[in-house]
């Protein structure tokens, strides 16, 4: 199976920042990656698939890079809705798997 | 509209068994690959099973022998039944799309809102 470290686990930020999050796969995934936002009591959201694909109605603050095994979301600039938990998700192969999350707070 | 809404959680005592169900709108289920998720409280997403589109399924280790992910084309409706339940299954289960192409994998773009299981005596 891929195992997906994230990091950090959780990160203080002010709004305006730019915030950075990684994601290291225990093995190749090509750019087979996406990044989801989950915010208190909702179900996740697709931000970006395939590494660096926007989706659809998703903020150009937000993009994705990375290929293989080391893998970035970056905002842009921090508002006041994306304060959430943050996950990677290797689409490679079964069984998916997802990273630890990462809590982004108000500073 | 494309959507998914689950439904079937509740509370059920270790040892026993539960269906949860996952009706879709505005896509047809068979012809996609569709993934259970769930989510244990306070702790990160949890990938337990997928049924692709020729029927064939795949399951978490945590849930091999007593999930079984399953769907029924004339209703657009995804099921995973659940047995043997154990404390460590309590979580809210999401139900999503798993998006593909001749090019390969997109990872899951629409899920349903949840239904929550709770194992407890």
């Amino acid at each position: 199976d891929i195992q997906m470290t994230q990091s950090p686990s959780s990160l203080s930020a002010s709004v305006g920042d730019r915030v950075t999050i990684t994601c290291r796969a225990s093995q190749g995934i090509r750019n087979d990656l996406g990044w989801y936002q989950q915010k208190p009591g909702k179900a996740p959201k697709r931000l970006i698939y395939a590494a660096f694909s926007l989706q659809s109605g998703v903020p150009l603050r937000f993009s994705g890079s990375g290929s293989g095994t080391e893998f970035t979301l970056t905002i842009s600039s921090l508002q006041p809705e994306d304060f959430a938990t943050y996950y990677c998700l290797q689409h490679n192969s079964f069984p998916r798997t997802f990273g630890q999350g990462t809590k982004v707070e108000i500073k | 509209e494309v959507q998914l809404v689950e439904s079937g959680g509740g509370l059920i005592q270790p040892g026993g068994s539960l269906r949860l169900s996952c009706a879709a709108s505005g896509f047809s289920v068979s012809y996609n690959y569709m993934s259970w998720v769930r989510q244990a409280p306070g702790k990160g997403l949890e990938w337990v099973s997928v049924i692709n589109s020729g029927g064939g399924t795949y399951y978490a280790d945590s849930v091999k022998g007593r999930f079984a992910i399953s769907r029924d084309n004339s209703k657009n409706t995804v099921y995973l039944q659940m047995d043997s339940l154990r404390a460590g299954d309590t979580a809210v289960y999401y139900c999503a799309r798993d998006t593909f192409d001749h090019s390969g994998f997109y990872g899951m773009d629409i899920w349903g809102q949840g239904t929550t299981v709770t194992v407890s005596s």
